[in-house]
């Protein structure tokens, strides 16, 4: 059974900077089926990027992802303060597993 | 637009069940499988299984095998999720998510979201 894991739990930024973040999976995720979410606060989470690179519709193009096989990352290339928020990545393809998710707050 | 609409918020007594709602537009419920998530207080996403309208086939995570049942009603384009033997730990956010008829497609759609309180 696949695990996966994301660092760092917590990431403290300024608006502007760019954000790093990484997602890894204890097996081989198969045909790069990586997605990112972003959750807000009281909200239900909205897909950013499926495929491990492919921004979902309507998704700003300063969001980017990345990665293959068992490493994978969503950057961000300047924060704006929308952005902050809880990031989950997610591996499907034959079951769904989502993993523990990085918090993205403002330094 | 496409929605996923979901039934509101629930207080359970422990052992007792919930059964929360998920209504779609036609096109999704034709074309898509529905799938079910929760998200306990200050936790992370937990997919519990998944139903494909059309053909009414279901699929479970293993932790929820036995005590979650999906269904749909394909009259009322609506997904049910009902979850038995409630416990404390089953207090938590019930989100539908809409996905592919195959296993190949993240969760484009989510619906608001469902608070279950379960408490004696």
């Amino acid at each position: 059974e696949i695990v996966l894991t994301q660092s760092p739990g917590t990431l403290s930024l300024s608006p502007g900077e760019r954000a790093t973040l990484s997602c890894r999976a204890s097996q081989s995720v198969s045909s790069s089926y990586l997605a990112w979410y972003q959750q807000k606060a009281g909200q239900a989470p909205r897909l950013l990027i499926y495929g491990a690179s492919r921004r979902a519709t309507g998704i700003p193009d300063r969001f980017s992802g990345s990665g293959s096989g068992t490493d994978f990352t969503l950057t961000i290339s300047r924060l704006e303060p929308e952005d902050f928020a809880v990031y989950y990545c997610q591996q499907y393809g034959s079951s769904y597993l989502f993993g523990p998710g990085t918090k993205v707050d403002i330094k | 637009q496409v929605q996923l609409v979901q039934s509101g918020a629930e207080v359970k007594k422990p052992g007792s069940s919930v059964k929360v709602s998920c209504k779609a537009s036609g096109d999704t419920f034709s074309s898509y499988s529905i799938s079910w998530v929760r998200q306990a207080p200050g936790q992370g996403l937990e997919w519990m299984g998944r139903i494909i309208p059309i053909f009414g086939s279901a699929n479970y995570a293993q932790k929820f095998q036995g005590r979650v049942t999906i269904t749909a009603d394909e009259s009322t384009y609506t997904a049910y999720m009902e979850l038995t033997s409630l416990r404390s730990e089953d207090t938590a956010v019930y989100y539908c998510a809409r996905g592919r008829l195959g296993w190949d497609a993240a969760f484009d759609i989510w619906g608001q979201g469902t608070m279950v309180t379960v408490s004696s």
